[in-house]
């Protein structure tokens, strides 16, 4: 099954401790992105992937890390979280940058 | 200015009715243009694309796009309470995607 998977579902940590939130896609496809989505505000892009190795920021990059060294992964990496950074995270994949997302199940993740 | 702007709503509809729902985008050079749905506590899903003006039928869904107004519409024939839901709409501009905030509808048996 073609598929965006995300890693974990729900994540509860503490202000300064390092996380990553792990994706995968199974599609081949070039372009992946990471979004947060907050009320009120939608869906934010984060950081964006057109192939290996080449990534580049979005709306909201600060706070955030991201790398891609294979096709399929797209890891985003909190390096010393923070409350704001509380929120709804969508990672997702597109054939190209023109194309429509598939969009993984998204990670509740709660700073304390 | 948002990139992309959409009625929040909620937006009610009857069962067997048409809803319509609007986005407005600000940059000209946007290239194409989506609507997901996404149901409560769910990732979105794309329904639909289109890339050129005018009219774009699939099954009941019709998008409609307007360049020189920086318009696009989605409606939706035949509202099942199924179709209730956040629709959200992006546009592609050069290398990123932005989306709305959505329009909330509720198909009303």
């Amino acid at each position: 099954e073609a598929q965006v998977t995300q890693n974990p579902r729900y994540l509860i940590t503490v202000t300064g401790k390092k996380l990553t939130v792990t994706c995968s896609q199974n599609m081949n496809h070039e372009y992946m992105s990471w979004y947060r989505q907050d009320p009120g505000l939608g869906l934010r892009q984060i950081y964006y992937s057109m192939n290996v190795e080449v990534t580049d920021k979005g709306d909201v990059p600060e706070g955030y890390k991201v790398s891609r060294k294979e096709k399929r992964n797209f890891p985003l990496i909190l390096e010393s979280p923070s409350p704001n950074q509380t929120s709804l995270y969508f990672c997702a994949s597109s054939y190209d940058r023109g194309g429509g997302y598939t969009f993984g199940s998204g990670t509740r993740l709660t700073v304390v | 200015q948002k990139e992309v702007e959409q009625n929040s709503g909620p937006l009610s509809v009857p069962e067997g009715a048409i809803a319509s729902l609007n986005c407005t985008y600000s940059d000209r050079g946007s290239q194409s243009f989506f609507w997901y749905r996404q149901y409560s506590g769910k990732s979105p899903e794309l329904i639909m694309f289109i890339y050129s003006n005018g009219d774009k039928e699939d099954g009941r869904f019709t998008a409609q796009l307007n360049k020189a107004s920086q318009y696009v519409s989605l409606l939706i024939r035949d509202s099942q309470p199924s179709d209730s839901a956040t629709y959200l709409c992006a546009v592609n501009t050069g290398n990123q995607f932005y989306f709305g905030t959505g329009t909330s509808l509720t198909v009303i048996p």
